[in-house]
């Protein structure tokens, strides 16, 4: 595997259900972020991860629980979600660094609440 | 509040036309990049311009920073229906990696 990889790629789940996405970066990044993109939006940047520890939440409900175990790995556990929360959820890792900051993102998770 | 402003929101041109997305923000920032996104798929780096005045080619695609960093450019040369998808800037900060993304410029160039 290269780059950043997202599974499930569809996503399909009820109000009531508990999911998981998941996130793998292959890249030798040590940062990693969610982003929320929702039609006709811009990118809503919701977790930052820098060394595996969260730098930044984006006042995210905490319908949305993100992990990150080490620094390739990212997850977004999922409960009691609202239909408007059917969106495209993007992963995206980065070396943290002074100025550049290149993000390299994954295909992302199509997620539809019912 | 941290805003960068994409222009135009919508472009359908014939292909071989030439056109031109515009990313404005009254702050500074250390970087800009521009990514292009496909529908169902994650945004993918195209190019990052870093100095004022900076201009970077790729083919047909011409990225220009503003002298004061708080603007860029994006001109397509000559079209083609491959071009076709969202095009999005993004503005980096010293303070790290974070980005703020402008809304996107959604690009449709027909046969």
């Amino acid at each position: 595997e290269t780059g950043v990889t997202q599974t499930p790629r569809h996503l399909v789940m009820g109000m009531t259900n508990k999911k998981s996405l998941k996130c793998e970066q292959h890249l030798g990044h040590n940062a990693m972020y969610w982003y929320k993109q929702s039609a006709k939006k811009p990118l809503e940047l919701m977790f930052v991860y820098n060394f595996k520890e969260q730098t930044e939440n984006n006042s995210v409900p905490s319908r949305f629980s993100p992990e990150c175990p080490n620094s390739s790995h990212l997850f977004l556990h999922l409960h009691t979600l609202q239909p408007e929360d059917s969106a495209l959820y993007l992963c995206a890792s980065s070396q943290w660094s002074g100025s550049w900051n290149e993000q390299f993102f994954g295909p992302g998770t199509r997620l539809t609440v019912l | 509040t941290q805003l960068l402003e994409q222009s135009p929101q919508f472009l359908s041109i014939q292909e071989g036309e030439n056109l031109t997305v515009y990313c404005n923000s009254s702050s500074v920032f250390s970087s800009l990049q521009w990514y292009r996104q496909e529908p169902g798929e994650g945004p993918v780096l195209l190019v990052t311009v870093v100095t004022g005045g900076e201009v970077k080619k790729l083919k047909r695609l011409t990225f220009q920073f503003g002298d004061a960093r708080k603007d860029s450019s994006l001109h397509i040369t000559a079209a083609q229906p491959g071009d076709t998808g969202l095009y999005l800037c993004a503005g980096g900060y010293n303070q790290g990696g974070k980005l703020i993304f402008g809304q996107g410029t959604e690009l449709s160039v027909k046969p």
